[in-house]
């Protein structure tokens, strides 16, 4: 049972370029959330999706596009990366009584 | 949307010395809250949560938190800090109406031994 991973750890992009970050959960979970964090702002919620195939906008989503073919997996796109979306990126996934269960987190680095 | 507010950015103090921290939300619909830890160089983990029921919600490693509805308040309370309990802290508020999650910018806790 590994809970929440994430995929990858670590990323260094160069402004406009594109990449996918992935995770995956196997305990079941209907909902899923992609959150970044960033010094003195806590996390922010991107996109979050409450079943397969369905998504939301989350606090501040411009700039990623997410999607979930498969209940398990949840994907975060970053189309054309910006230095603003130097951050760390956290996915979480949630039982029936909305107790989040974090991924470790990817941290992403855009110059 | 809803939104919260987390008082203190960082509070220091030493060991056995009390501790509480504030959180307000604002929504006016039905929410569940939670205050998260995050240990550093690690990702949250949940302290308590409260869904309903008694205001006064006890967590692990002796935390405490009380909701107070008319206030729209969550304080997390411990009677006695250890110095492993030095790390950031996170308030957050669901709405059971979208299922919308948000966090408070975070406390940084800094125990002295």
């Amino acid at each position: 049972n590994a809970g929440v991973t994430q995929t990858p750890k670590f990323r260094v992009l160069k402004t406009g370029q594109s990449m996918t970050l992935l995770c995956a959960q196997d305990m079941n979970h209907e909902y899923m959330y992609w959150y970044r964090q960033d010094p003195g702002m806590g996390l922010r919620l991107i996109h979050y999706s409450v079943g397969e195939g369905t998504t939301a906008k989350g606090e501040v989503p411009d700039g990623y596009n997410v999607s979930r073919l498969k209940k398990q997996n949840f994907l975060l796109g970053l189309e054309s990366a910006a230095p603003s979306q130097t951050s760390v990126y956290f996915c979480a996934s949630t039982s029936s009584w909305f107790e989040q269960f974090f991924g470790p987190g990817t941290r992403l680095t855009v110059l | 949307a809803q939104s919260v507010s987390q008082h203190n950015h960082h509070v220091i103090l030493s060991e056995a010395a009390s501790l509480e921290l504030g959180c307000n939300y604002s929504y006016g619909g039905t929410v569940n809250l939670f205050w998260y830890v995050q240990y550093p160089g690690q990702h949250l983990q949940l302290l308590l949560k409260y869904f309903s029921g008694d205001p006064l919600v006890k967590g692990i490693k002796g935390f405490e938190a009380e909701f107070i509805k008319s206030k729209f308040s969550f304080n997390l309370r411990k009677p006695s800090v250890q110095w492993s309990d030095t790390a950031e802290y996170f308030c957050a508020v669901i709405s059971l109406n979208n299922n919308d999650m948000r966090f408070g910018a975070g406390t940084r806790l800094t125990v002295k031994p």
